[in-house]
């Protein structure tokens, strides 16, 4: 079973702040996911990736496969970034589900 | 924003008495999922359907039973509901074409209470 590890669990910042969230897995995995939850419970997809980096406006996805290892880094923080940031993996086959992280709670303040 | 509703949003119920939660996809998808989200636990998996009458088991299966009798809708039922089902239920679902390499689309979640 694959063990999903994030890190910080809470995390406050000032308004503009470089943040990085961190999120380490014990098992290869198909492909790693970023996801946002909003203060009202919603939660939508940021990304997917299996290698290398990609980006979203200000929001940056790393992962290292060999250190089974992903980074989730958001430039010029803004309070509308408060949320928690939950990271998930995917084992491949035919079951396609997630394996979560307990999230990270951001909040960010003006 | 993916086409998923769930229903009810929020519904309290007594132990003992049998629940059962509606998700409703107008995407096509062939996988659908429930999850349930508790503090400290972050979201599990309870069952999953890969296709009409096709499903199986997740890691918190127990005391809870599924039926996809169309592709677009997805029942989960709590036969007898304990005070330990109380949480938030989030229905997902995904393309299922690419071995797990595919967004996931999330509803809007149901929170029950069981007293």
């Amino acid at each position: 079973k694959n063990e999903v590890e994030q890190s910080p669990q809470n995390l406050t910042a000032q308004e503009g702040e470089f943040i990085t969230i961190n999120c380490s897995y014990s098992v290869g995995i198909s492909a790693l996911h970023w996801l946002q939850q909003h203060p009202g419970g919603g939660i939508v997809s940021l990304f997917m990736l299996s290698s290398g980096k990609k980006k979203h406006g200000r929001l940056i996805a790393t992962i290292n496969i060999q250190e089974k290892h992903s980074s989730l880094h958001i430039t010029a923080s803004h309070p509308r970034d408060s949320a928690v940031y939950i990271c998930a993996v995917s084992m491949g086959g035919s079951q396609g589900n997630l394996i979560f992280g307990k999230g990270t709670k951001l909040s960010v303040k003006p | 924003d993916a086409g998923i509703t769930q229903s009810p949003r929020h519904k309290v119920t007594e132990t003992g008495t049998p629940v059962t939660l509606r998700c409703h996809q107008t995407e096509n998808h062939r996988y659908m999922y429930w999850y349930r989200q508790d503090p400290g636990h972050g979201l599990r998996l309870i069952h999953y359907s890969y296709g009409v009458k096709d499903t199986d088991k997740g890691e918190v299966s127990d005391g809870y039973s599924v039926s996809r009798s169309k592709t677009e809708d997805f029942l989960l039922t709590l036969e007898s509901a304990t005070s330990s089902q109380t949480s938030v239920y989030f229905c997902a679902i995904s393309g299922g074409t690419s071995g797990g390499r595919e967004t996931q689309y999330f509803g809007p979640g149901t929170r029950l209470l069981v007293l």
